[in-house]
């Protein structure tokens, strides 16, 4: 069976340019969450969603912004990018939101 | 406080001996933790995750848990030089479903 998939795996953009991350589960789970996370440290959650609607939110600003479509899959959105948004997103899906949770190989995003 | 703390490390084993890596957190409403393993450039990947009170083994690596000392611990026996990574421990937040992570303490095995 597949496992979590990401696109892309690697992007570069520019400050103030937006960026859109894609994530689609492992069949059959139906939660998506997202991280973010910097160089030495640990990652750090961004949103989670269940059956399509937001079950979490982290302490990210509003520049951030996800959704989850009937298919299950998932994007996350950030508009205004700074420096300091460089940094490895990670999306994890489990069956449910309070279940185990598989990470996908991430998307690194460096920001110019 | 850090919700999470784990030393950063890194710690360092011989080959074949018992690495021993600690974590403590602050939410007492956390029911489930889970430890995974992080690669150099990599994705985390599941070890493995413990809900009860005590040990729980799989292969070479137990996890124990006191929640009443809000401790997590991960031992890995007979370590293997394939073993050196970051170790991140993860309580899992049942309110929002969000894993909160510790910055993950790295392991390194020497042969």
């Amino acid at each position: 069976d597949a496992g979590v998939t990401q696109s892309p795996t690697h992007l570069i953009k520019t400050r103030g340019q937006h960026v859109t991350l894609r994530c689609s589960p492992i069949s059959g789970h139906k939660s998506v969450s997202w991280y973010q996370q910097v160089l030495g440290q640990g990652p750090q959650f961004i949103f989670q969603y269940y059956e399509k609607e937001e079950r979490g939110r982290g302490n990210f600003p509003d520049r951030f912004s996800a959704r989850q479509f009937p298919n299950y899959s998932s994007e996350l959105n950030v508009n205004a990018l700074l420096l300091g948004d460089s940094a490895l997103y990670l999306c994890a899906s489990s069956l449910a939101g309070e279940g185990t949770q598989y990470f996908g190989p991430g998307t690194r995003l460096l920001v110019l | 406080q850090k919700e999470v703390e784990q030393n950063s490390g890194p710690l360092s084993v011989p080959e074949g001996a018992i690495a021993s890596l600690n974590c403590t957190y602050s939410d007492r409403g956390s029911q489930s933790f889970f430890w995974y393993r992080q690669y150099s450039g990599k994705s985390p990947e599941l070890i493995m995750f413990i809900y009860s009170n005590g040990d729980k083994e799989d292969g070479r690596f137990t996890a124990q848990l006191n929640k009443a000392s809000q401790y997590v611990s991960l031992l890995i026996r007979d370590s293997q030089p394939s073993d050196s990574a970051t170790y991140l421990c993860a309580p899992h937040s049942g309110n929002t479903g969000k894993l909160i992570f510790g910055q993950g303490t790295t392991l390194q095995v020497k042969p």
